[in-house]
């Protein structure tokens, strides 16, 4: 029962282009999401978040938009840079500490 | 200064065994988790504990017991491994009981069971 869903396992980007990695819900009792950057062996690191009564952050190159409605959100990166070629990872929690990932999306920032 | 240390980072091991994987955080914080990476890449959480108590857990095999000695403190003990517990294992923690911070990650642990 995956409740955080991302259907798109790879995604290929010039640099310098907009990259959008796309994430799906269905848990309705999810508030807060967040999207973690995971380089290959190492632990996913924190890359910014979104409160479920907001519909749109931004920090730097990034920027998460959450369409609540839809349950859908999705992480803007722009200009892409090779150095952001990782494996990107929603993930949306309850207010019970349940955190739960997608499956991960490969990002590779070509040159 | 590691905010999220597991132990070992890697684990090969035969089946039947008994084996434990440590993990200690120093950020003061009050909840940690333990997730299992799959062979297709998911994190799938199995256990969580808020202040030693145990909060999430998963269908997980009474296999997989957690062990919190103290709330910087998560251990990971798996009885009779099998092979399909081979996996990369991942302790993070969070800070606050409910409130809405990000995790911090450890390097993992790849076990390999033969």
């Amino acid at each position: 029962d995956q409740q955080v869903k991302q259907n798109s396992p790879s995604l290929s980007v010039q640099e310098g282009r907009i990259s959008i990695l796309n994430c799906d819900y269905t848990n309705s009792m999810f508030d807060y999401f967040l999207w973690y950057k995971k380089y290959p062996a190492e632990g996913p690191t924190f890359l910014i978040s979104i409160s479920s009564i907001k519909d749109k952050n931004e920090d730097g190159r990034f920027t998460v938009f959450l369409n609540k409605s839809a349950k859908h959100l999705s992480l803007h990166i722009v200009p892409s840079q090779p150095g952001d070629s990782a494996v990107y990872f929603c993930a949306a929690k309850s207010n019970n500490n349940d955190m739960r990932f997608g499956a991960g999306t490969r990002l590779t920032v070509k040159p | 200064d590691t905010a999220v240390s597991q132990t070992p980072k890697y684990l090969v091991t035969q089946m039947g065994n008994d084996k434990s994987i440590k993990c200690e955080q120093n950020l003061g914080h009050d909840t940690m988790y333990w997730y299992k990476q799959d062979s297709k890449k998911f994190l799938k959480i199995m256990f969580s504990y808020n202040n030693k108590e145990l909060i999430i857990n998963e269908t997980v095999p009474n296999r997989f017991s957690p062990k919190s000695p103290d709330k910087a403190h998560l251990n990971l003990h798996i009885n009779s491994l099998e092979l399909g517990d081979s996996a990369v294992y991942f302790c993070a923690s969070s800070r606050g009981s409910f409130m809405n911070t990000e995790a911090f990650f450890g390097q993992g642990t790849r076990l390999t069971v033969v």
